[in-house]
């Protein structure tokens, strides 16, 4: 069964660091999603990506943070200068062109010291 | 605007006893309905959907669900808890006309008594 990958599972950097998380989407899917999860939180919507660019975001998702999908399989979400509370489960997910049901990967799992 | 309210964030069940996790919804036009498990360490993976089809939705698990309109609800129910049930529920609503981003409630953890 497809499934959505992420890459790294889990990763430690400074704070004023640059970090990019990685994602491998589904592959005949349209629709793509950075959710982040802060320890005890509720998920939260960051950024949906559509056609090769931002279709909608969220006020959490200002100028530190990017999204790109650099070939036809990956995407990723860059964060220019880490935070302390940045750190969080970040999520990506993916749909198809139905947009009904969203798939997400296991996530990778930031801590900004 | 869309929001879900889960009703208590923490729930213990014994083992075989019924499983009810509450959800309610708002949205301003037809919703569709979530229910996500995250196991420990684990990402979100998908129990049931409600996409205007038929009101009680069955999915993986022996999970089920019911769309209730009138009541803006889209309780889960199991009707006997297993061990390997226990693990943090969530339920999401997203825009039935754009599909675009899903709101999350804040998540119920599911504790099973042997």
């Amino acid at each position: 069964e497809p499934e959505v990958t992420q890459t790294p599972s889990h990763q430690v950097t400074q704070m004023g660091q640059e970090v990019i998380l990685r994602c491998v989407p589904i592959s005949n899917h349209l629709y793509f999603y950075w959710y982040r999860q802060i320890l005890g939180q509720k998920v939260e919507f960051l950024v949906s990506f559509y056609n090769n660019e931002i279709s909608e975001k969220s006020e959490i998702f200002d100028d530190q943070f990017s999204v790109e999908r650099p070939d036809g399989s990956n995407f990723t979400l860059k964060i220019r200068s880490t935070k302390l509370e940045d750190s969080a489960m970040y999520f990506c997910a993916s749909t198809g062109g139905g947009r009904e049901t969203q798939y997400f990967g296991p996530g990778t799992r930031l801590l900004v010291l | 605007a869309q929001s879900v309210t889960q009703l208590g964030s923490h729930v213990s069940v014994s083992e075989g006893a019924l499983v009810l996790l509450r959800c309610n919804y708002s949205s301003s036009v037809p919703p569709y309905l979530f229910w996500y498990v995250q196991y420990p360490n684990q990402g979100l993976q998908l129990l049931l959907k409600y996409t205007s089809a038929a009101t009680l939705v069955k999915g993986i698990n022996g999970f089920e669900a019911e769309f209730k309109k009138s009541e803006t609800s889209f309780h889960l129910t199991k009707p006997s808890a297993h061990m390997s049930d226990a693990a943090e529920y969530f339920c999401a609503v997203s825009e039935s006309d754009t599909g675009n981003q899903f709101y999350f409630g804040t998540g119920t953890s599911l504790t099973v008594i042997p």
